[in-house]
């Protein structure tokens, strides 16, 4: 099972909402990224975890709040978001920790109104 | 700091080979990966360098020189479904540890 899965596909809040975003994968990775990708544009990273603890947080606003409840899954909270935040939200995992072949969820197509 | 830069469109034939070129300034510099994104799709890893040279992998090949920072992908007998994006993406280690930072992309159109 070489496959990361994402839910939902789409989503779409309101500013005052809350939401989470979920990722999982059960390929026996150790690390698992959130990215944001605006259309026609790379995707950024925004937050790695290593082994189920946070090592890289790129200075994302406290309203994107990641969690990592055990080696399998990664959430991504969302909170009082703005109209700027609607992007594809991309998770993905790798056997380590900056390991160059990454492997890709679907994402999650959000739109914040 | 870190950048990458790539072309932002490349257009070729059905048959053809195209290369795509990827210069970078970056900071604890690793090696360089390529990957592959279709419209509405997942990032799809295609090859990694972190030594000079050419590595090849079927129809696609990739090529590191270190010492000129710069890189390319190599796509032969292109096929209409290798049009797609495509990201380099340099492999760098800083505090907090390696990440990984994509270039802006080259959108390959594959005409018949």
């Amino acid at each position: 099972d070489t496959e990361v899965t994402q839910t939902p596909k789409h989503l779409v809040m309101g500013m005052t909402n809350k939401k989470s975003l979920k990722c999982e994968q059960h390929m026996g990775h150790r690390a698992m990224y959130w990215y944001k990708q605006k259309a026609k544009k790379p995707p950024e990273l925004m937050f790695v975890y290593s082994y189920e603890k946070l090592s890289i947080n790129e200075s994302v606003p406290s309203r994107f709040s990641p969690e990592c409840p055990n080696s399998s899954l990664l959430n991504l909270h969302l909170h009082a978001l703005q109209p700027e935040d609607s992007a594809l939200y991309l998770c993905a995992s790798s056997q380590e920790s900056g390991d160059y072949e990454q492997y890709f969820g679907p994402g999650t197509r959000l739109t914040v109104t | 700091g870190q950048s990458l830069e790539q072309p932002s469109e490349v257009t070729a034939v059905e048959g053809a080979i195209v290369q795509i070129n990827c210069t970078y300034q970056t900071s604890g510099f690793y090696g360089l990966s390529w990957y592959q994104q279709h419209d509405g799709g997942a990032p799809t890893f295609l090859s990694y360098n972190a030594l000079d040279g050419l590595e090849e992998t079927g129809r696609f090949s990739s090529f590191l020189s270190r010492s000129d920072s710069y890189g390319y992908l190599l796509l032969q007998e292109l096929q209409m479904k290798d049009s797609a994006s495509y990201f380099c993406a340099v492999r760098a280690i800083n505090t907090g540890g390696f990440k990984t930072i994509f270039g802006a992309g080259t959108r390959l159109f594959v005409k018949a």
